[in-house]
């Protein structure tokens, strides 16, 4: 069975401040990761992906993420972030390449002025 | 703009009615994939499609069924509608080729609401 933690439910930041929201996941066999942002009444889209290879990964909008395989972690970073950044940031973890997803409850990412 | 486009945008039915949720794939995609994301929540997997055959399904019970068409859009038809299952209801399409699936892509979803 997989499961995902996001461990924080609301990260209020600063423009131009950097952030950095986390995800924990457990699983019995290996897994991909996957980290997508909702906008107000929108669908998902995809934010950058961890399949094999190099344990960083970047992504579109200057997000990155880490893959940790001991602490079962892929944590969400952006150096500096910008108004239009504000929205709900989802982590998935999925044991194949078949697109089926197992969530985390997101975290709402809300910049400050 | 994904390509992806799910119909009706919002509805509402009464407890223990039918509904039917439309999906449209983005073109040249093959498999399909619902999600149900009640509020507060992140997209929980009911079901993928792949070549008109359901290929994995997640803890939802039978009363949640679909199709795809030969055109590989899709359907989710819901039985017997109970309060819980008011949500967003998401559409994910992608192209299964030589073992691998491509990125998905969402739709906007289909907001239900069970009265």
């Amino acid at each position: 069975a997989q499961s995902v933690t996001q461990l924080d439910s609301q990260v209020p930041v600063f423009e131009e401040a950097p952030v950095e929201l986390r995800c924990n996941y457990s699983s019995s066999v290996s897994v991909y990761l996957f980290w997508y942002v909702q906008y107000p009444n929108q669908g998902l889209q995809l934010l950058l992906k961890y399949l094999s290879g190099s344990t960083l990964v970047k992504g579109i909008n200057g997000f990155e993420a880490e893959f940790n395989k001991s602490q079962t972690s892929f944590h969400l970073r952006k150096p500096s972030v910008h108004i239009s950044d504000t929205a709900e940031y989802f982590c998935a973890v999925s044991e194949n390449t078949g697109n089926q997803f197992y969530f985390g409850t997101g975290t709402s990412l809300t910049v400050i002025p | 703009e994904t390509g992806v486009t799910q119909s009706p945008t919002h509805l509402i039915k009464t407890r223990g009615q039918q509904v039917t949720l439309r999906c449209s794939s983005q073109s040249g995609h093959n498999t399909v994939s619902w999600y149900q994301q009640a509020l507060g929540q992140g997209p929980q997997f009911i079901f993928q499609y792949y070549r008109e055959e359901e290929n994995g399904r997640g803890n939802f019970p039978p009363r949640f069924s679909g199709l795809q068409f030969p055109n590989y859009s899709s359907e989710l038809n819901v039985n017997a509608l109970e309060l819980d299952d008011s949500a967003l209801y998401l559409c994910a399409s992608s192209l299964y080729r030589a073992r691998r699936n491509t990125e998905a892509f969402f739709g906007q979803g289909t907001r239900l609401t069970v009265v």
